[in-house]
């Protein structure tokens, strides 16, 4: 089974500060994939950033990017120079082989975004 | 393309009816995953179809629900008879794979279900 860690329900940044959003992660499988994905007051769910369990690097997309520790099995999204339209709940996924298609979300962490 | 589409958006039922929620995947998608959303228990997986088969139905809480996918491009979610405790978030998802790149898992914009 796997499964997804955020123990963070809520966070404050400084408006233009960077702020890191923990997600652990538990599986058996040797090849997985973990996401980010942001839902805003208006409830859709918007991809974000992608990792692969084979990624050597840590992936980044504009301000956002990912902290992907293997050993450690965590996987933190860091934003830099946060803006007010990030305020929203993060949350971090994975899927796996051995789980199907299958994508497991964590509890989410909200972000709120202080001028 | 026009992303996975839900419908409707919102819905509001008696308890007692019958309520059927509806997802069309992006075309050559070959998963389909049906979520629920409440402030409670957070993101659940009801069920998830790959090449419209089900793979995985234990997220669906009891018999009152049940899931079809008849073809590649239709999904149903239906509750019967619906209670006040369904009242939640429903979203459907679609992806290629295990969305490889991070690309493959789009999710529709949801359904707001209230069962008074």
């Amino acid at each position: 089974a796997q499964k997804i860690t955020q123990t963070q329900p809520g966070m404050f940044v400084q408006e233009k500060e960077a702020v890191t959003l923990d997600c652990t992660y538990d599986t058996s499988d040797q090849s997985y994939g973990l996401f980010w994905y942001k839902q805003p007051s208006s409830g859709e769910m918007i991809f974000l950033i992608y990792q692969g369990s084979y990624d050597e690097q840590n992936a980044t997309e504009g301000r956002y990017s990912l902290n992907f520790q293997k050993a450690r099995k965590s996987a933190n999204l860091v934003i830099s120079a946060s803006q007010l339209g990030d305020s929203a709940m993060y949350f971090c996924a994975m899927s796996s082989n051995n789980a199907g298609n299958m994508l497991t979300f964590g509890g989410g962490t909200r972000l709120m975004v202080k001028p | 393309d026009a992303g996975v589409i839900q419908s409707p958006r919102h819905e509001v039922t008696e308890m007692g009816q019958e309520v059927t929620l509806r997802c069309k995947p992006i075309s050559g998608h070959n998963s389909l995953f049906w979520y629920r959303q409440t402030m409670m228990r957070g993101l659940e997986l009801l069920i998830y179809f790959n090449n419209n088969v089900p793979i995985d139905d234990s997220g669906m809480p009891e018999d009152r629900f049940s899931a079809k996918m008849p073809n590649a491009s239709f999904s149903t979610l239906k509750i019967q008879p619906s209670e006040p405790r369904d009242s939640a978030v429903y979203f459907c998802a679609s992806s290629l794979g295990q969305g490889r790149g991070g690309y493959g898992y789009t999710f529709g914009s949801g359904t707001r279900l209230t069962v008074v």
